[in-house]
């Protein structure tokens, strides 16, 4: 496709459940990022890969939180035993350029999840 | 730690009624600041990148001007299509990479 695309849209979990959100960044983009973002603010920062490589993962909340992006395309979000303040929306973006500047960033829609 | 805060939180204005966004920022090295626009539920889309300060972009009604501590964003003669949240972010070193980092948002309603 054109943009990037995440899936699912929509996820209700109950509390403990494990989920995993994937991502499709644009074909050929080397950056991708993951955020989250509460009802009301802005997104913040998860992680950042470059290619298949995990550069950060300074913004995972917790042990709970795990990502990957194995073949450096599409990446997965995985949240085990999932909390009730894990309700957020998880955005995904990506980026054709690396490194130095990985300038303009196009999102997907993001994933909303909603813990009970 | 690299902070970004933009004011208003939320902006209420007239058709036709001109206004600017703010966005002020702390940041090591800054390498570019981002304007984007989020509508309800969508990813944000990009709008404009600045560089340096004194720099300036423009599209359509929409203004971006950049110093050393802020930018602006200014709106002239919204229209009611120009309602969203608009988003801030800089982009400045981190282990290795340039992390980009987002404001709160001003969430603007244009009202006809």
């Amino acid at each position: 496709g054109a943009g990037v695309s995440q899936s699912p849209r929509y996820k209700v979990a109950k509390r403990g459940q494990d989920v995993a959100l994937r991502c499709d960044p644009i074909s050929g983009h080397v950056s991708l990022f993951w955020y989250q973002q509460a009802l009301g603010q802005g997104p913040e920062f998860l992680t950042y890969f470059q290619n298949e490589a995990q550069l950060d993962k300074s913004g995972l909340p917790s042990d709970r939180f795990f990502a990957e992006r194995p073949e450096g395309s599409v990446s997965t979000l995985k949240i085990q035993r999932t909390q009730q303040e894990d309700s957020a929306v998880y955005l995904c973006a990506s980026s054709v350029l690396a490194g130095m500047n990985t300038g303009e960033l196009f999102f997907g829609e993001g994933s909303r999840l909603t813990v009970l | 730690e690299d902070q970004v805060t933009q004011s208003p939180e939320a902006l209420r204005l007239q058709e036709g009624e001109s206004s600017s966004l703010n966005c002020s920022y702390t940041v090591s090295g800054l390498r570019g600041l981002f304007w984007y626009r989020q509508d309800p539920g969508k990813g944000p889309e990009f709008l404009f990148t600045l560089y340096s300060a004194g720099e300036e972009k423009e599209k359509e009604r929409l203004k971006a001007t950049l110093t050393k501590k802020e930018s602006f964003l200014h709106i002239t003669a919204p229209k009611p299509e120009d309602s969203a949240t608009y988003l801030c972010a800089v982009q400045a070193p981190s282990w290795g990479y340039q992390k980009v980092t987002f404001g709160t948002g001003t969430k603007l309603q244009v009202i006809p």
